[in-house]
């Protein structure tokens, strides 16, 4: 009940498209959603979160949207540029017991072709 | 203001030696948490400390503890290292227990040879 599943695993698009990565939760404890950031031998950056209480979150290129009833959300990232290029991880947490902590997915790494 | 920072930020140990890893978070900052993260996995949570006293425990075995001190820097150490310990350790800290706005360190790359 704690996993958060990531898709896809890699996604390759080329400069200018759209890169869009999904994630699906089951513990409805969650109540934060992060998207984080890595560049290879960093540590990962807070990138845009959301909470369920909006169904869209906007950042300059970077969109979270999320489903509740589906336990679903993901995140879009408009006119995509090489220095894109990272691995994305979505997240979640609540407020009590173990759904405190920050529950990672698997990681997607984004490739953009310039 | 200085990010999380973490040292030393590459390891390598023997099998069966311990290690210690220090962190110091965010000025203002009162949660650290601890993270392991293998090669092309998500990082997965070891502890999370508040305030200097444990708020949470990750599914790893009793050779991992940590601590944090009154400034609210922490160390994680690992005993009897194995093969499998090998990985990018990552704190992060956050004002707020719940883990909201989390910012980690750059790591520590530990390799157990």
């Amino acid at each position: 009940q704690q996993q958060v599943k990531q898709s896809p695993q890699s996604l390759i698009v080329q400069k200018g498209g759209i890169s869009i990565i999904n994630c699906a939760y089951e513990n409805t404890a969650f109540d934060y959603f992060p998207w984080y950031q890595q560049f290879p031998g960093k540590g990962p950056a807070l990138l845009i979160a959301i909470r369920p209480d909006v169904s869209e979150k906007k950042e300059g290129r970077f969109t979270i949207s999320f489903n509740k009833s589906a336990k679903q959300f993901s995140l879009h990232i408009m006119d995509s540029q090489p220095g894109d290029s990272a691995t994305y991880f979505c997240a979640a947490s609540g407020k009590g017991g173990s759904a405190r902590q920050l529950t990672f997915g698997s990681g997607t790494q984004l490739t953009v072709l310039p | 203001d200085a990010g999380v920072t973490q040292s030393p930020t590459h390891l390598i140990k023997t099998r069966g030696q311990h290690v210690t890893l220090r962190c110091s978070p965010i000025s203002g900052h009162k949660s650290v948490s601890w993270y392991q993260q293998v090669l092309g996995q998500g990082p997965q949570f070891i502890f999370q400390y508040y305030e200097k006293e444990e708020r949470g425990r990750g599914n790893f075995p009793d050779r991992f503890s940590a601590r944090q001190f009154p400034n609210y820097s922490s160390e994680l150490n690992v005993n009897a290292l194995l093969l499998g310990d090998s990985a990018l350790y990552l704190c992060a800290s956050s004002f707020l227990q719940t883990n909201t706005e989390a910012f980690f360190g750059q790591g520590t790359r530990l390799t157990v040879v």
